[in-house]
């Protein structure tokens, strides 16, 4: 059973801070991994993608890839109470397949 | 340019009757997907359609479910006899493929509800 894995949860982080999410996944020939938000009542909207280890950054988000350790993290720096959402993890496995996380629900606090 | 669409936004009908919902994936996007999101939790696969290719129905919760996708575009997921476990939202995404690498972009997603 290939897993995605992410703690529910609620994460909460003072404003201006750094708030960083975890997902760790168990099919070690994934290849392609996604971080999207989803606002409550609305559809996922993808923010990250990250192919290869290391960090890719974009504004004040960053996607940190770590394929020997099964892990992939987003970094949220100078954080916002816009920033409070749900962010889901989706890696793409082996067999092409498409594993959602759960979630991790982020309450950033003015 | 245009991002993916759904309709109805929202649909409510009673227990029994069939639902059909619609999406219309991003031009040139040749992979389209379908989830289920109840209230609180996360997105639970239902179907997926690759270009011409027979579509992956592994996720579809009973034989009540069935969707197509005519011309390559459009797609139409269909509830028989709804319950009220079905109340949900439906949620559909596209993508350029299914192959590592591409990326799903959802649209505003169906609110259900079966009285």
């Amino acid at each position: 059973q290939k897993e995605v894995e992410q703690n529910s949860g609620p994460l909460s982080v003072p404003e201006g801070a750094i708030a960083s999410l975890n997902c760790t996944y168990s099919d070690r020939g994934s290849q392609s991994f996604f971080w999207y938000r989803q606002y409550s009542g609305k559809s996922p909207e993808l923010i990250m993608s990250i192919y290869s280890n290391g960090d890719k950054e974009d504004g004040r988000f960053t996607a940190q890839l770590n394929k020997a350790s099964q892990y992939v993290s987003l970094l949220i720096r100078d954080s916002q109470p816009s920033d409070s959402a749900t962010y889901l993890c989706a890696v793409i496995g082996s067999n092409y397949q498409l594993i959602w996380g759960a979630g991790t629900k982020l309450i950033i606090k003015p | 340019g245009a991002g993916v669409s759904q309709s109805p936004s929202n649909k409510v009908t009673e227990k029994g009757k069939d639902v059909e919902l619609r999406c219309d994936p991003i031009s040139g996007h040749t992979a389209l997907y379908w989830y289920r999101q109840s209230l609180g939790q996360g997105l639970e696969f239902l179907i997926y359609f690759q270009g011409n290719s027979a579509p992956d129905k592994s996720g579809l919760p009973s034989d009540r479910f069935s969707a197509e996708r005519t011309g390559g575009s459009v797609s139409t997921l269909t509830i028989q006899r709804t319950q009220q476990e079905d109340s949900a939202v439906y949620l559909c995404a596209s993508s350029l493929g299914v192959r590592a690498g591409y990326e799903q972009y959802f649209g505003p997603g169906t609110r259900l509800t079966v009285t």
